[in-house]
């Protein structure tokens, strides 16, 4: 099993639908989370750090779930904008560290 | 003001060369990371720098050899190029190592031919 799982997609939604993503993470010593956002052919920039009482920005929420290992990232009301791949990524903080991405989830949103 | 430069930002070459890719970040971070992103787009950590010290090598062939001068700067020198050395290679920075968000670079497309 792969310390981080997600769907890899594609999501093909429509302009102003909702979508939700989920990523697992096998290691319970799992510390941070967060969701990266990745254009085509450009670097992974930070979207939201995500927090055990979930967190919201603007049209995105993320929630946490350490009792099922999980987390998800909802998007509400798709922009053509929205579209990219989206990335998990979960810190493991036990004696080392270690910083583990999933593999991504593409997003495509259509008008 | 770019936060994570690194250059060249495309480099070609042949197998057998030795290239050097070098990073550097004006955030005032502690950390700094090399990545390796392949073909099917998996991004894998490399190295992990903290305060000039090599925190984390993954199995990584020692072709590859990070070297920092400085905080502020963790470059990746790769001897005798492979095929399977193209990808692209993102530099990354954070503010400590393993609870605070990292800061990309805008990546090194390799290409060895």
């Amino acid at each position: 099993r792969k310390e981080v799982e997600q769907d890899p997609g594609p999501f093909n939604v429509p302009e102003g639908a909702t979508v939700a993503f989920n990523c697992t993470y096998s290691n319970s010593a799992s510390q941070s989370f967060f969701w990266y956002r990745q254009d085509c052919r450009k670097e992974p920039k930070l979207l939201m750090s995500v927090y055990s009482s979930g967190n919201e920005d603007g049209r995105f929420t993320a929630q946490l779930n350490r009792a099922s290992q999980y987390i998800s990232l909802l998007i509400r009301d798709s922009k053509l904008s929205d579209s990219a791949t989206y990335l998990c990524v979960v810190n493991i903080v036990t004696g080392g560290f270690k910083t583990i991405f999933g593999a991504g989830t593409r997003l495509f949103v259509k008008a | 003001d770019t936060a994570v430069s690194q250059t060249p930002k495309y480099l070609v070459t042949q197998m057998g060369n030795d290239k050097s890719i070098k990073c550097e970040q004006n955030l005032g971070h502690d950390t700094m990371y090399w990545y390796k992103q392949d073909s099917k787009k998996f991004l894998k950590i490399m190295f992990s720098y903290n305060n000039k010290e090599l925190i984390i090598n993954e199995t990584v062939p020692n072709r590859f050899s990070p070297k920092s001068p400085d905080k502020a700067h963790l470059n990746l020198h790769i001897n005798s190029l492979e095929l399977g050395d193209s990808a692209v290679y993102f530099c990354a920075s954070s503010q400590d190592l393993g609870r605070t968000e990292a800061f990309f670079g805008q990546g090194t497309r390799l290409t060895v031919v």
